[in-house]
């Protein structure tokens, strides 16, 4: 089945300390999207890529990187993990970038900063 | 702004309907959606309307669309224990065509 995976589910990090996550996708989708979503919070867009053009969301901390080295991977790296980052991370795909085009998310990572 | 209210919780009895309510603040968002986190699990798009709609059925799913009062409803007819899950509500501003803004999602939980 066509779907978009993310590893690991569980995730745990020491304050500081750099840390991926990974997401993956068999949909073939242009666009691929990160998004931090804290407790009882709606999900909150932190960037995508249509394609390999990077697109960052004006609010998006320096401390969130994100790498897509071909269609199917994108990857998100987080430099220096402080406590308020301890968050579910979603990826998400979608065919294109129009309203029309639907999101399919992934299960999330949920990351814990010790 | 763009910002999108929903309440926190929602118990319902089985057999019953659920009716999950939802306001948004950008008048120009061309969709509106619905989507359902079940634990453990991503977002899944359950259904969307077109902001020249008013209403959207879909099986045991009914949409309404208040456009002047910017106010989404979902009600899901004859709710099963299989429909616990957290609800989140949508708008895609027309100025920003790949980006989607949540709500914070309203916990449906069903009483036998």
């Amino acid at each position: 089945d066509a779907m978009v995976i993310q590893n690991p589910r569980y995730q745990v990090t020491q304050f500081g300390k750099p840390v991926t996550l990974s997401c993956s996708q068999t949909l073939n989708h242009n666009v691929m999207y990160w998004y931090q979503q804290k407790s009882s919070q709606a999900p909150k867009l932190l960037f995508h890529y249509y394609d390999k053009d990077f697109n960052n969301e004006a609010d998006t901390p320096d401390n969130f990187q994100s790498r897509r080295p071909n269609t199917s991977f994108c990857f998100l790296d987080i430099r220096s993990p402080g406590l308020g980052d301890a968050a579910m991370y979603l990826c998400a795909t979608s065919q294109g970038r129009n309203a029309e085009n639907e999101q399919f998310f992934g299960p999330g990572t949920r990351l814990t900063v010790l | 702004g763009e910002d999108v209210e929903q309440s926190l919780f929602l118990s319902v009895r089985e057999g019953d309907s659920s009716v999950i309510n939802c306001t948004y603040t950008d008048s120009s968002s061309t969709y509106l959606y619905w989507y359902k986190q079940e634990p453990g699990a991503g977002l899944q798009l359950l259904t969307y309307i077109f902001s020249n709609m008013d209403m959207k059925q879909d099986q045991r799913l009914t949409v309404l669309l208040n456009k002047k009062d910017k106010h989404l409803s979902l009600r899901i007819a004859d709710t099963q224990t299989g429909d616990s899950a957290i609800y989140f509500c949508a708008e895609n501003p027309y100025s920003s065509a790949s980006k989607i803004i949540f709500g914070s999602g309203t916990r449906l939980s069903i009483r036998p």
